[in-house]
């Protein structure tokens, strides 16, 4: 089954301990992305990239990392988190063209809770 | 740059009503447009999406929106609605690239 998977589903953590929330897909995507999701805010772009090793900021890059060092994986990193940062975080991922845009597919999200 | 605006965090109706949810769209070339839907503790899900020819573009679930220019609006209608499309509704647009600008989302409640 083609899919977008993120771990964990859920998190509660307290500031300042680094954690990483993992993605992955299996439809060979080049392009993968980061969203959060925040009340009356929508979702925001955090991080995408274009294929390995490329990476970009979105909108709200600050306090996150990631990486993009296989095709299918695309974790996010928070090296110290503060309570600012929770929210629902997707991760989502579609085929990579130049000059339109395909249907982005979605995770299932992680609700993160920085205490 | 883009921008979208869905008017209305919440709208009601009752089963069987018209579903009018509203977007309006700011974007300095041809958009790529979408709607999506996320139901309670899940993730997003295409309902459609509007990249060139036809302005009326089908769904799933029954859904469908038009694509205006004149009034940069991409509006999502349904018929009648039922019970299970109570949800959380997400318009975007896109420039291409890939990059998605979301609306903030309106929640649509469905009472019997």
């Amino acid at each position: 089954e083609a899919q977008v998977t993120q771990n964990p589903r859920y998190l509660i953590t307290v500031t300042g301990k680094k954690l990483t929330v993992t993605c992955s897909q299996n439809m060979n995507h080049e392009y993968m992305s980061w969203y959060r999701q925040d009340p009356g805010l929508g979702l925001r772009q955090i991080y995408y990239s274009m294929n390995v090793e490329v990476t970009d900021k979105g909108d709200v890059p600050e306090g996150y990392k990631v990486s993009r060092k296989e095709k299918r994986n695309f974790p996010l990193i928070l090296e110290s988190p503060s309570p600012n940062q929770t929210s629902l975080y997707f991760c989502a991922s579609s085929p990579m063209f130049l000059d339109s845009t395909d249907t982005q597919y979605f995770g299932p999200g992680t609700r993160l809770t920085v205490l | 740059a883009q921008s979208v605006t869905q008017l209305g965090s919440h709208v009601s109706v009752s089963e069987g009503a018209l579903v009018l949810l509203r977007c309006n769209y700011s974007s300095s070339v041809p958009p790529y447009l979408f709607w999506y839907v996320q139901y309670p503790n899940q993730g997003l899900q295409l309902l459609l999406k509007y990249t060139t020819g036809a302005t009326l573009v089908k769904g799933i679930n029954g859904f469908e929106a038009e694509f205006k220019k004149s009034e940069t609006s991409f509006h999502l209608t349904k018929p009648s609605a039922h019970m299970s499309d109570a949800a959380e509704y997400f318009c975007a647009v896109s420039e291409g690239f890939q990059k998605l600008v979301f609306g903030t989302g309106t929640r649509l409640l469905v009472s019997p």
